[in-house]
């Protein structure tokens, strides 16, 4: 089993939809949880962290946390074309900071 | 603009041949790493430094990679008789000094091509 798993995708939305990205990982000890945005043939970004159980927004982005059933999801409200990129779910599962990414899902908005 | 530089962006190189690369954190940031990562895949950790400690190894670092911090500001990462496998994206990340180490900020990458 992987420690990190996302779908590959891609997902496509339309423009103005609401884009909805999923994350489960295996280390029940898992602390901290981000999400990286990677455009092809460039360094991930990071655009949103989060520690505890529930939602945090941050402007149109919100990530969603739940430890019980070991998943993480990140939400885009209103996506746009410049959304479209691959989103890197990544996990820090304690010990010194190394931090595990799964695989991203690639995202797609359709003008 | 003062994020994580890295150098060169891109290097071809020969299988045989040694290779290094340089990174050169946020200044404030006193934690450092080296992650690689290939077509398909996210970034998988190599090595940590905390100002000039070798702090963590992953197991994917054979003999043939090391990396150094000597003076706790920029790091190198040498890979010696590079093979073909060894063609990826080089990313080096920093985090701050009293921060959440595991809050990391990307370079834009090193990317090697082993022909």
């Amino acid at each position: 089993q992987k420690e990190v798993e996302q779908n590959s995708g891609p997902l496509s939305v339309p423009e103005g939809a609401i884009a909805s990205l999923n994350c489960t990982y295996s280390d029940r000890g898992s602390q901290s949880f981000f999400w990286y945005r990677q455009y092809s043939g460039k360094s991930p970004e990071l655009i949103m962290f989060i520690y505890s159980n529930g939602d945090k927004e941050d402007g149109r982005f919100t990530a969603q946390l739940n430890k019980a059933s070991q998943y993480v999801s990140l939400l885009i409200r209103d996506s746009q074309p410049s959304d479209s990129a691959t989103y890197l779910c990544a996990v820090n599962s304690g010990g010194y900071q190394k931090v595990t990414f799964g695989t991203g899902t690639k995202l797609q908005v359709i003008p | 603009d003062t994020g994580v530089s890295q150098d060169p962006r891109h290097k071809i190189t020969k299988r045989g041949q040694n290779v290094t690369f340089r990174c050169d954190p946020i200044s404030e940031h006193n934690r450092l790493y080296w992650y690689r990562q290939t077509l398909g895949q996210g970034p998988e950790f190599l090595t940590y430094f905390q100002n000039e400690a070798q702090l963590e190894k992953s197991r994917l670092l054979s003999d043939r990679f090391s990396a150094e911090r000597p003076k706790g500001s920029f790091s190198t990462l040498e890979i010696q008789r590079t093979e073909q496998g060894d063609s990826a994206m080089y990313l080096c990340a920093s985090s701050p000094r009293g921060g959440r180490a595991d809050e990391q900020y990307f370079g834009p990458g090193t990317r090697l091509t082993v022909t």
